[in-house]
């Protein structure tokens, strides 16, 4: 199946820095990504969709400024969390969805490993 | 408004016992239903998915869900438990006009007795 890594698995930063998370589509191309932030215990809430070219779209309540996403390619997107705070803690969770072939078009999302990011 | 619900926080079944987790949805427009299953730190796994046809599906490790469009419901069952599936189970829900975009319930965790 359809594989989606994202790098880096865990990062420890210090308060104030900001930090990048990579998602790629290793054997397909993704016109869409998915970021999602899970806190411990809880589900998944969307922040934002990305697609390729154009700028993201940010859910209610999710800051533009703080959670910077770049689509610049079919396989890759980045999130980057600017200035992060203890409250920023969590883990960030992207999701692909391919092309109008196959079933992809239909809903289905592959889902990479996860980050879990520390703000200390 | 748009909304996926597990009743269950936390279930523990013995090892070899049946099981049945509950998803109840809210949503508008003809839902696509999906139920994923998520080890402790990691991503989430895809178990099996329901668009449209036959209202049983059948998905990996010997789950199955059943579509229940007069109860609004997807419950996702197995008939015997093995200790490797204690995880976070997710229901979501989402539809082709949403182009991916799901909305996850907020998750049951599943420990097995040995």
């Amino acid at each position: 199946g359809a594989v989606v890594s994202q790098h880096p698995s865990w990062v420890i930063c210090k308060s104030g820095t900001s930090v990048k998370i990579e998602c790629r589509s290793l054997d397909f191309q993704a016109t869409t990504m998915f970021w999602y932030r899970q806190f411990p215990k809880q589900s998944l809430m969307l922040m934002a969709t990305s697609n390729e070219g154009s700028k993201a779209t940010y859910e209610q309540g999710v800051e533009k400024d703080k959670f910077l996403i770049n689509h610049a390619s079919l396989t890759l997107s980045t999130l980057t969390v600017t200035s992060a705070h203890p409250e920023d803690s969590s883990f960030y969770i992207c999701s692909a969805k391919g092309g109008t072939s196959g079933t992809l078009n239909t809903g289905e999302l592959f889902f990479g490993e996860g980050s879990r990011l520390t703000v200390l | 408004a748009q909304s996926v619900t597990q009743p269950d926080i936390h279930i523990t079944v013995s090892e070899g016992a049946s099981l049945e987790l509950r998803c109840n949805y809210s949503y508008g427009a003809t839902p696509y239903l999906f139920w994923y299953v998520q080890s402790p730190g990691q991503g989430l796994q895809l178990l099996l998915k329901y668009f449209s046809g036959d209202t049983l599906v059948q998905g990996i490790k010997g789950f199955e869900a059943e579509f229940k469009r007069s109860q609004s419901s997807f419950n996702l069952r197995k008939p015997s438990v093995h200790w490797s599936d204690a995880a976070e189970y997710f229901c979501a829900v989402g539809s082709y006009n949403q182009g991916g975009k799901l909305i996850f319930g907020q998750g049951t965790e599943l420990s097995v007795k040995p």
